[in-house]
């Protein structure tokens, strides 16, 4: 089945420590994004791509990293410089200048 | 001011109740406009699109007002099911970017 796999979906991270969020996704769309979502509020974009090799950062990319090497695949690093890291987040794909996009299961990020 | 507001409810309604939701938006360059529905701990997931004549899908209709700058979700006889968190979704574009923005969501609870 087509779709986005975001992996791993609970993650716990010690203070100070580094995690790569991974997102795959098999619908041959080339836009890829990733939102963060807090407790009782909207998703704000933290980076996204348009095309292999390229991105840009979103509203909150500060402590966040990403690459795009394969069109299928978009990564998310979250950086000890990100001071409040615990949210839920979704990556998300469409197709280029496609106005719906679809979104993976999330992931959970608790630090400890 | 939030580009995209909504009121964040909750609302309660009985079974078989009609409820409406708004839902504004402050950039008038936005292009497109979406509900999305998110259950409980996951991904949203679209529900419709927003067009200029209205629309309907089944028990929901959606509408924009462009020139007052907002949109409106409508669901008429609420099923139990139809308990989520609804999020009003602007597309905007912008020095070449394309990106959606999301409303903080409203939540409904249709209780027996």
């Amino acid at each position: 089945d087509g779709g986005i796999t975001q992996s791993p979906k609970y993650l716990f991270r010690k203070e100070g420590q580094n995690v790569t969020l991974s997102c795959e996704q098999n619908l041959n769309h080339d836009a890829m994004y990733w939102y963060r979502q807090d407790p009782g509020q909207g998703l704000r974009l933290i980076y996204y791509s348009q095309i292999v090799n390229d991105f840009q950062k979103g509203d909150i990319a500060d402590g966040y990293s990403v690459s795009r090497e394969k069109k299928e695949s978009f990564p998310l690093t979250v950086t000890s410089a990100q001071k409040n890291p615990t949210a839920f987040y979704l990556c998300a794909s469409s197709m280029l200048g496609g106005n719906t996009i679809y979104f993976g299961e999330g992931s959970w990020l608790t630090v400890v | 001011r939030k580009e995209v507001e909504q009121d964040p409810g909750p609302f309660n309604v009985p079974e078989g109740a009609t409820v409406a939701f708004n839902c504004t938006y402050s950039n008038s360059a936005s292009q497109s406009f979406f509900w999305y529905r998110q259950d409980c701990r996951k991904e949203p997931k679209l529900l419709m699109s927003v067009y200029s004549s209205g629309n309907e899908d089944g028990r929901f209709t959606a509408q924009l007002n462009r020139a007052s700058q907002y949109i409106s979700l409508l669901i008429r006889d609420s099923k139990l099911s139809d308990s989520a968190t609804y999020l009003c979704v602007v597309n905007r574009l912008d020095t070449g970017r394309r990106a959606l923005t999301f409303g903080s969501g409203t939540r409904l609870q249709v209780q027996p």
